[in-house]
């Protein structure tokens, strides 16, 4: 069974910082790969998603990045802002999506 | 188009009563995701449909929970009876299939927060 882990599962940056949310899964047969926000008492909005085929996906500060032959995903997020405080969640996608635990993002002002 | 639209937003019901969750999926999305969402277990898939048949109900915690997908656009989650534990955000999803499985992203609900007391 696909099992898909986020590290860590709590950052906090202070504003103006790059980072790096990581996502690793255990089976590489995967037909893509998704990533989440989640705002506090919110649903889960989409990102990025990377295709299998894909390396990465941008999308104004954020990039994707997939390597599946290493199961791993990292998101990066350029120049922090505190409005990107929130949950983001990974998802694997086969014959169901697999999600991982999140990691909370809290970006100090 | 409207997105995953799910009713209530919020349901607060006492022990034993019956709970029925709502969902209208996406139009032409193939694919129906129930997921539960705590602070202790995550999230968690309940069921998925595909083409309003039941493929995976493995996730279903209990016969208490049952769900239908009677049409294309309407699915329901029922909880009878209710238990405290059951207490979580119940969140709908939908995905187009066929040749676009690959490549298509998962659009979530605004989730119904349940409580039960």
């Amino acid at each position: 069974k696909q099992e898909v882990t986020q590290i860590p599962a709590a950052l906090s940056v202070p504003e103006g910082e790059n980072l790096v949310l990581n996502c690793s899964f255990t089976d590489s047969a995967i037909y893509n790969l998704q990533w989440f926000r989640q705002d506090p008492g919110k649903g889960l909005t989409s990102l990025l998603l990377i295709q299998s085929s894909q390396r990465e996906q941008t999308s104004g500060r954020l990039n994707a990045s997939l390597d599946k032959s290493s199961g791993r995903s990292t998101l990066y997020i350029a120049a922090s802002q505190p409005g990107d405080s929130a949950t983001y969640l990974c998802a694997a996608r086969g014959n169901q999506f697999y999600f991982g635990t999140g990691t909370s993002l809290t970006v100090i002002p | 188009d409207a997105g995953v639209i799910q009713s209530p937003r919020h349901e607060v019901t006492e022990m034993g009563q019956e709970v029925t969750l709502r969902c209208k999926p996406i139009s032409g999305h193939d694919y129906l995701f129930w997921y539960r969402q705590t602070m202790m277990r995550g999230l968690e898939l309940l069921i998925y449909f595909n083409n309003n048949v039941p493929i995976d109900d493995s996730g279903m915690p209990e016969d208490r929970f049952s769900a239908k997908m009677p049409n294309a656009s309407f699915s329901t989650l029922k909880i009878q009876p209710s238990e405290p534990r059951d207490s979580a955000v119940y969140f709908c999803a939908s995905s187009p299939g066929g040749a676009r499985w690959g490549n298509s992203p998962l659009h979530f609900g605004n989730g119904t927060r349940l409580t039960v007391t």
